[in-house]
């Protein structure tokens, strides 16, 4: 089944513990993205990739570190976690001129 | 930077009854995706519009572009309680995508 896998799913923290959320997409993508879902914001891009070892700022950067060593997976990293980083966050991909997939979400709070 | 204003906000519906979202964007747009999504669930793709005029539809779900690719509405006839949700629409190319706010539907039975 074509899919984009999140993990982890849910993830309490607290500030300036580093952590990563991974994601996997199992359909051979050039493209990754990730955006975080916020009340009255919308969904913003934070970064995204159009291949191996290309990557590129979104809207909100800030904060988030990517990286793309293999094309099916897409990891995102916050070094020092803060409160305003908690937010629900998805992963997406897509190849040629065909539309996103997006995986399941991961909501974040950091304390 | 591009900007897309979807409205209304919000939309309380009867079962049965016809309902329309717009999407509206401050550039002309590459291409212009519709999505639902359940509430803090994942995003589900519903349909593309890329060129001038285009209408597509699928089950009861009718999506246009306007001649100029910088309008679009969605239109669900006779609604159910299953399209209940969030829609957004998103402008840009398949991989650097601008979302407007949303639409939050609730359909009554």
């Amino acid at each position: 089944e074509a899919q984009v896998t999140q993990n982890p799913r849910y993830l309490i923290t607290v500030t300036g513990k580093k952590l990563t959320v991974t994601c996997s997409q199992n359909m051979n993508h050039e493209y990754m993205s990730w955006y975080r879902q916020d009340p009255g914001l919308g969904l913003r891009q934070i970064y995204y990739s159009m291949n191996v070892e290309v990557t590129d700022k979104g809207d909100v950067p800030e904060g988030y570190k990517v990286s793309r060593k293999e094309k099916r997976n897409f990891p995102l990293i916050l070094e020092s976690p803060s409160p305003n980083q908690t937010s629900l966050y998805f992963c997406a991909s897509s190849a040629g001129r065909q539309p996103q997939h997006f995986g399941d979400g991961t909501r974040l709070s950091i304390l | 930077s591009q900007e897309l204003e979807q409205s209304p906000q919000s939309l309380i519906v009867q079962e049965g009854k016809n309902l329309t979202i717009n999407c509206t964007s401050s550039k002309t747009l590459y291409g212009l995706y519709w999505y639902k999504q359940k509430y803090g669930e994942g995003l589900i793709f519903l349909m593309m519009l890329q060129k001038g005029g285009e209408e597509k539809s699928h089950e009861k779900i009718t999506a246009k572009l306007d001649e100029k690719k910088q309008q679009s509405s969605l239109h669900i006839t006779a609604s159910q309680p299953s399209h209940a949700g969030i829609y957004l629409c998103g402008g840009g190319s398949n991989y650097k995508l601008t979302f407007g706010k949303g639409t939050l539907l609730t359909v009554n039975p």
